[in-house]
């Protein structure tokens, strides 16, 4: 059982450069997440998404782009990378949302993104 | 600025101590207040987690105290271990957004 994985753990761009990080979840979760991690501002939300086909902006999502085509997929697309991105993804899932359901958040072991 | 503010940044604890972290949330709607725990390198994992119609949970050697008049909850981590080094994440959620605060980075020092 793999859980949360992530794809790829590091990774160098330069300005204006585009990517995608990649997240799947073995756990038939409906609840997928992304966060970025920077010192002193804990894990931010960036977007989330509550089932295939619906996504929504979380509190920093200007800049990414997210999807959610199938249950197990959630990538988030960085369109022209700036070195305020600089920072570290954790992509998270969950069983279930929304008042009295909220469950656990399982998180992925993060992407490591310098941009330059 | 954050929903949640954690304290203190750091704290430094001798082994067989008691950690006390701080949270404070100003959302009323916020429904669950878990606490993570996260080692270098690692993505963060649930240590323990509380909901608003009680007042405390106990876990092993982890206590969360919660006083919903005051919008406050602490983690309270008891005979502290080496292994208990690691940085800890309060949050607050409510249908499907957790707000995390900022972490506390503790030490326990043998």
């Amino acid at each position: 059982n793999a859980g949360v994985t992530q794809t790829p753990k590091f990774q160098v761009l330069k300005t204006g450069q585009s990517m995608t990080l990649q997240c799947a979840q073995d756990m038939n979760h409906e609840y997928m997440s992304w966060y970025r991690q920077d010192p002193g501002m804990g894990l931010r939300l960036i977007h989330y998404s509550v089932g295939a086909g619906i996504t929504d902006q979380g509190e920093v999502p200007n800049g990414y782009n997210v999807s959610r085509s199938t249950t197990e997929d959630f990538p988030l697309r960085l369109l022209s990378a700036a070195p305020s991105q600089t920072s570290v993804y954790f992509c998270a899932s969950s069983y279930s949302w929304g008042t009295g359901g909220t469950g656990e958040l399982f998180f992925g072991e993060g992407s490591r993104l310098t941009v330059l | 600025q954050q929903q949640v503010k954690q304290s203190p940044q750091s704290l430094i604890v001798q082994k067989g101590g008691i950690s006390i972290i701080n949270c404070a949330y100003e959302n009323t709607a916020f429904d669950y207040f878990p606490w993570y725990q996260q080692f270098p390198g690692k993505g963060p994992a649930l240590l323990i987690a509380i909901r608003p119609d009680v007042s405390e949970k106990k876990e092993g050697r982890f206590t969360i105290s919660f006083n919903k008049s005051a919008k406050q909850f602490s983690l309270h981590i008891m005979d502290s271990q080496p292994g208990d080094s690691a940085t800890y994440f309060c949050a607050a959620s409510g249908w499907g957004k957790f707000q995390f605060g900022a972490g506390t980075q503790v030490v326990v020092t043998p």
